[in-house]
């Protein structure tokens, strides 16, 4: 079946260092790909999305490309700062539907 | 907007008891989804409902029910609950037919002793 496999963490940097978390993704046909990120004691929320192959889903300095060929969604972010401590999840919803298959997350601890 | 809110927000059980947790979805929505989040692990789908009908359904035994209103908010309802069934609880409203981009509430922490 589908599924989303992430990098584990946790992934520590120092504020203003280059982020990459690496996501990959197995699904039939051509899959919708999220990042969503959990800040402590909350819920999930959609950083950013990409519904087709070589589009780009961007939010609050964070980037994604949708490659079809590696069938990757890795998530960056140039600068990262102390808020962006969290948890980022890679995400799919499959064709036809709109439930959504995570992958098991990626803890992000940022420094000052 | 209230968002998507979400009751009880912590929850203490006893194996072998039934547990049912409230979720009022974001205004605007008529969607809603169910996740189960055990410590460490990403969401896994329950199921999803619409115009008060289960739509589609997760790996997840019968013991998993639930129910949408006419005001679209949602139960999820757990029968004999055994210790495997702790985890956040999370719901999740969207427009229908917006594919995956679900508003979530801040969860129901399940604990099962």
């Amino acid at each position: 079946g589908d599924s989303v496999t992430q990098m584990e963490g946790p992934v520590t940097l120092s504020e203003e260092a280059f982020l990459t978390i690496n996501c990959t993704y197995t699904a039939t046909g051509y899959p919708s790909l999220f990042w969503y990120v959990q800040y402590p004691g909350e819920g999930l929320q959609l950083l950013l999305k990409a519904t087709k192959a070589d589009d780009k889903g961007s939010n609050k300095g964070f980037e994604a490309t949708y490659r079809k060929e590696t069938t990757s969604f890795h998530l960056e972010k140039g600068s990262v700062q102390v808020s962006d401590s969290a948890v980022y999840f890679c995400a799919l919803t499959s064709r036809n539907t709109d439930k959504l298959i995570f992958g098991t997350g990626t803890r992000l601890q940022v420094f000052p | 907007d209230a968002g998507v809110t979400q009751s009880p927000t912590h929850l203490i059980k006893t194996r072998g008891q039934q547990v049912t947790l409230r979720c009022s979805p974001k205004s605007g929505h008529d969607t809603v989804s169910w996740y189960q989040q055990a410590l460490g692990q990403g969401p896994q789908f329950i199921f999803q409902y619409y115009e008060e009908e289960e739509r589609q359904r997760g790996n997840f035994p019968d013991r998993f029910s639930g129910h949408q209103f006419p005001n679209y908010s949602s139960e999820l309802n757990v029968n004999a609950l055994l210790l495997g069934d702790s985890a956040l609880y999370l719901c999740a409203s969207s427009p229908s037919g917006v594919g995956g981009e679900a508003f979530f509430g801040q969860g129901t922490r399940l604990t099962v002793v």
